[in-house]
């Protein structure tokens, strides 16, 4: 069966530091991939997706990135972290070609003081 | 650009009261609708989509493409109905391959 792994769990960063949340699937290939971030009263937002190695696709203009360094790997990062990166992150996973179930993982608390 | 739209931050509700969550969408042309349920300490994960026409857990949402709405029911709320809810929209007929998710609905259902 398909598993879904992200971590950490929580994270307390200082404003200006870098940030790296990893995320691994198992049990699957050629996943399409997620970045979602949760914020207070602005639900899911989709920040990055990769539909293969290499091929990032950005939702909005930010302070962030992600890449794909392998198929089931997928990595969001700063270089220096704003307050308003403050969040809940979300990674997700979907079936190749079936962008209509995500399957997500438990997610990073993400505090940047 | 796709938008979803959840007017309700929170409903709260008594068991066995009707139970209608709110969902309105911006996109003409043919979009693809579903409702995504996050339980307390568990992760989020699909509830149903409006082409499967189905019954999950006593819930049914229906497309209104005239009203741009796929409203969330269920006839008589359950406490375990307790949930974070959220909308979600895929556009058919563009290569974007993600879904773009509402600002979400807190159910609260008191005994």
């Amino acid at each position: 069966s398909q598993t879904i792994h992200q971590w950490p769990a929580t994270l307390v960063q200082p404003v200006g530091s870098p940030l790296s949340l990893e995320c691994t699937v198992e049990g699957t290939s050629n996943p399409n991939l997620y970045w979602y971030r949760q914020a207070a009263g602005r639900g899911l937002q989709l920040l990055f997706y990769s539909v293969g190695i290499g091929q990032i696709s950005s939702e909005v203009p930010q302070n962030l990135s992600a890449s794909r360094p392998q198929d089931r790997q997928f990595i969001l990062s700063s270089k220096k972290l704003l307050l308003s990166d403050s969040g809940f992150y979300l990674c997700a996973w979907g079936r190749t070609g079936d962008v209509t179930e995500a399957f997500f993982g438990q997610g990073t608390r993400l505090t940047v003081v | 650009a796709q938008r979803v739209t959840q007017p309700e931050k929170l409903l709260s509700v008594f068991k066995g009261a009707p139970v209608e969550l709110k969902c309105n969408y911006s996109y003409s042309g043919s979009p693809e609708l579903f409702w995504y349920v996050q339980y307390s300490r568990q992760r989020l994960q699909l509830l149903l989509r409006h082409i499967s026409r189905e019954s999950i857990k006593g819930f049914t949402a229906d497309l209104n493409k005239g009203e741009t709405s796929f409203h969330l029911k269920k006839p008589f709320a359950q406490e375990e109905d307790s949930a974070m809810y959220y909308c979600a929209l895929r556009i058919v007929d563009t290569g974007r391959r993600a879904l773009t998710f509402g600002s979400g609905t807190r159910l609260q259902v008191q005994p």
